[in-house]
């Protein structure tokens, strides 16, 4: 079936970074696109950016763009998100999902617990 | 950015009952809209996507329907574990913003 497996929880310094993946099986990866999303403990998802795996091209929200690189490894079936520079305020859940056509992101991952702390 | 705007934000129903959620957008478009339900602790998961297509294996009870600036989605007899929070979310142009949400509960 169709599935995306991130990776496990991350507890971070203050300033660092951190790198989620991805990893896709059930589905063509290579014709899909891969959003990222977090969400903070009761608040609605926040987009963060988009890869489109064919070609590597990437779209992020203005907020992350300074901060966040999306990428992709075809041999492995894998999408990335790397944040730097992280704050306390970045502590939520991190989620991929996949999409074949516009607006239809499915299947998403479990999420990644990533917790920003000093 | 396209901001979201759901209504209401949360509501009491009971089994059987119809219930329909609005999502407003900032700006219209045509129809590249999805909705999510989404249970404590778990991602969301796609209803509608396309505004109006039922994603598959999706109860036949849920739909939805708009474009322009209006959307919305309807649970046309509400069955036990309908009771979540759900989600619209753009996918017309970026950044791919949600709303705030609704709450459904009992």
């Amino acid at each position: 079936q169709m599935q995306l497996v991130q990776s496990g929880p991350e507890v971070k310094k203050p300033g660092t970074s951190v790198k989620v993946s991805c990893k896709a099986s059930g589905f063509t990866f290579s014709s899909s696109a891969v959003q990222w999303a977090r969400q903070a403990r009761g608040q609605r998802p926040e987009w963060i950016g988009r890869i489109v795996v064919a070609s590597g091209y990437t779209n992020y929200a203005q907020k992350f763009q300074e901060r966040v690189t999306i990428t992709r490894d075809m041999s492995t079936n894998t999408a990335y998100m790397e944040l730097s520079s992280l704050r306390s305020e970045d502590t939520a859940l991190y989620y991929c999902a996949a999409s074949t056509s516009t607006s239809r992101f499915d299947p998403w991952g479990q999420g990644t617990l990533v917790t920003v702390s000093s | 950015d396209i901001q979201m705007t759901q209504s209401p934000s949360s509501v009491s129903a009971s089994v059987g009952d119809r219930v329909t959620i609005t999502c407003r957008a900032s700006q219209g478009f045509s129809s590249w809209l999805a909705w999510y339900q989404q249970k404590p602790g778990k991602a969301p998961k796609l209803l509608i996507y396309a505004a109006s297509t039922l994603q598959t294996g999706v109860p036949s009870r849920f739909s939805g329907s708009g474009s322009g600036t209006d959307f919305t989605l309807t649970i046309s007899s509400l069955q036990p574990e309908d009771f979540a929070t759900y989600y619209c979310q753009q996918a017309n142009s970026f950044p791919h913003t949600f709303g705030q949400g609704t709450k459904l509960d009992i």
